[in-house]
């Protein structure tokens, strides 16, 4: 079976830094993802490990372990407009077709 | 530098009616996922095509549901007799399927919100 498990919900002030966690069990991995929801939204496309470490993109960046199938995207100087709801997802396998799974998101409540 | 087009983006219907709902993928993405996602959940795998051709169903309800991805035109997902139970927003993602990992990327739609009365 497929399972993710994030926390359901954070919160954090303005300016601050904020990790939400993502632990994986899955038949088949090649890589995590990770998506930002703000209500009534379409998931947007935010990083991609394949790899184990850390990838960095502006304010935001993910991290992957393999051996521990666990994820994190870290969000740094948060601003209210990061208020949203953040999805990891598995890509199963590398090419192709790829059915991935999504988290259940965590909610992030920035305040001021 | 259009992205996934969907529409309706809110389309509300009563129960036993039928409710068509329309994807027109990225330009040069050949991959359709249709997902499902109930409020305050996460996003559920319904079907995966390409043109003419529908890959993996296994997420979509046996009955009463349906999609396509016609050679010319949009994607559809079909949901017929419609029950207050399919109240969700329906996304649809495109992918350009090429090599691996991050080109794999699905872009999301804004959605369809289905209301059932």
């Amino acid at each position: 079976g497929q399972s993710l498990e994030q926390p359901s919900e954070v919160t954090a002030v303005e300016g601050a830094i904020v990790q939400i966690n993502c632990t994986y069990q899955t038949s088949g991995f090649y890589g995590l993802s990770w998506y930002q929801q703000h209500d009534g939204g379409a998931p947007t496309f935010l990083s991609y490990n394949a790899l184990d470490g850390l990838e960095e993109t502006g304010r935001f960046s993910s991290f992957l372990s393999r051996s521990d199938s666990y994820g994190y995207l870290l969000l740094q100087e948060l601003q209210m407009k990061d208020s949203a709801s953040y999805f990891c997802a598995v890509l199963p396998n590398s090419g192709g077709y790829q059915k991935v799974t999504f988290g259940t998101g965590t909610k992030l409540q920035v305040i001021p | 530098n259009a992205g996934v087009m969907q529409n309706p983006r809110h389309l509300v219907r009563r129960r036993g009616q039928e409710a068509r709902l329309r994807c027109s993928p990225m330009k040069g993405h050949s991959h359709v996922y249709w997902y499902r996602q109930l409020p305050e959940e996460g996003l559920k795998f319904m079907v995966y095509l390409q043109k003419e051709n529908i890959i993996d169903e296994s997420g979509m309800p046996k009955e009463r549901f349906s999609a396509e991805f016609p050679k010319e035109g949009p994607s559809i997902l079909r949901i017929q007799q419609v029950v207050r139970g399919d109240s969700a927003a329906y996304f649809c993602a495109s992918s350009s399927g090429t090599a691996g990992g991050a080109s794999d990327t699905q872009y999301f739609g804004p959605g369809t919100r289905l209301t059932v009365l």
